[in-house]
């Protein structure tokens, strides 16, 4: 079992409409969660970090965490062109929360 | 954001020769990096974690002979892959956990893509 599982997509939104994102873990000591971006032939860039149960905001971005469900979810509300990328799910654990563990990534297309 | 450089951004090599690959924390200090490698339309895969004043620890299956690591400073760690071979070809990243100890929070170098002839 993967330790960090996303739908590879591609999903597809029209400009405009909310873009949501999801991704389950296996490791109930997961601590933090985070959602990178990254554009193809980049490497990724943090775009949410997200520690304790609940939403966290900022600006289009919305990360929802659920550690009883094992479920990290990221909302990209008025979805623009320049969303379209691969978006990267990565937990840390509590023994050892340098580590990352990646989700494969779920490709976002936001068409004009 | 903290900022982690990488040098080459791109390099093209002959099968057999060695390449190194150097990771810098430029507003920061790293006493750990870690070192992933993507293939194409693949996920990251970490390769090793880079430890300051000792050895790297290397994921399984990742041949500790062939891709070197070398945490030289605080700022800094190499990886040089010996020997390198057409199936070597990737997308090699690097990372460091900037605000020390207390914080978890990754930032990537823009990687350096290496091609083997």
């Amino acid at each position: 079992q993967k330790e960090v599982e996303q739908n590879s997509g591609p999903l597809s939104v029209p400009e405009g409409a909310i873009a949501s994102l999801n991704c389950t873990y296996s490791d109930r000591g997961s601590q933090s969660f985070f959602w990178y971006r990254q554009y193809s032939g980049k490497s990724p860039e943090l775009i949410m970090s997200i520690y304790s149960n609940g939403d966290k905001e900022d600006g289009r971005f919305t990360a929802q965490l659920n550690k009883a469900s094992q479920y990290v979810s990221l909302l990209i509300r008025d979805s623009q062109p320049s969303d379209s990328a691969t978006y990267l799910c990565a937990v840390s654990v509590l023994y050892n929360f340098n580590k990352f563990y990646f989700g494969s990534g779920t490709k976002l297309n936001v068409k004009p | 954001g903290a900022v982690v450089s990488q040098h080459p951004s791109r390099v093209i090599c002959k099968s057999g020769t060695s390449v190194k690959i150097e990771c810098r924390s430029l507003d920061f200090q790293a006493t750990t990096m870690f070192w992933y490698r993507q293939f194409p339309k693949q996920s990251l895969m970490l390769m090793a974690t880079s430890n300051e004043g000792s050895k790297a620890t290397y994921e399984q299956g990742v041949e500790k002979d062939k891709f070197l690591i070398n945490h030289a400073s605080l700022t800094l760690s190499t990886l040089t892959v010996t020997s390198a071979h057409p199936e070597d070809s990737s997308f090699y990243i690097c990372s460091a956990p900037a605000g020390g100890a207390s914080t978890d929070t990754q930032y990537f170098g823009p990687g350096t893509r290496l091609t083997v002839l």
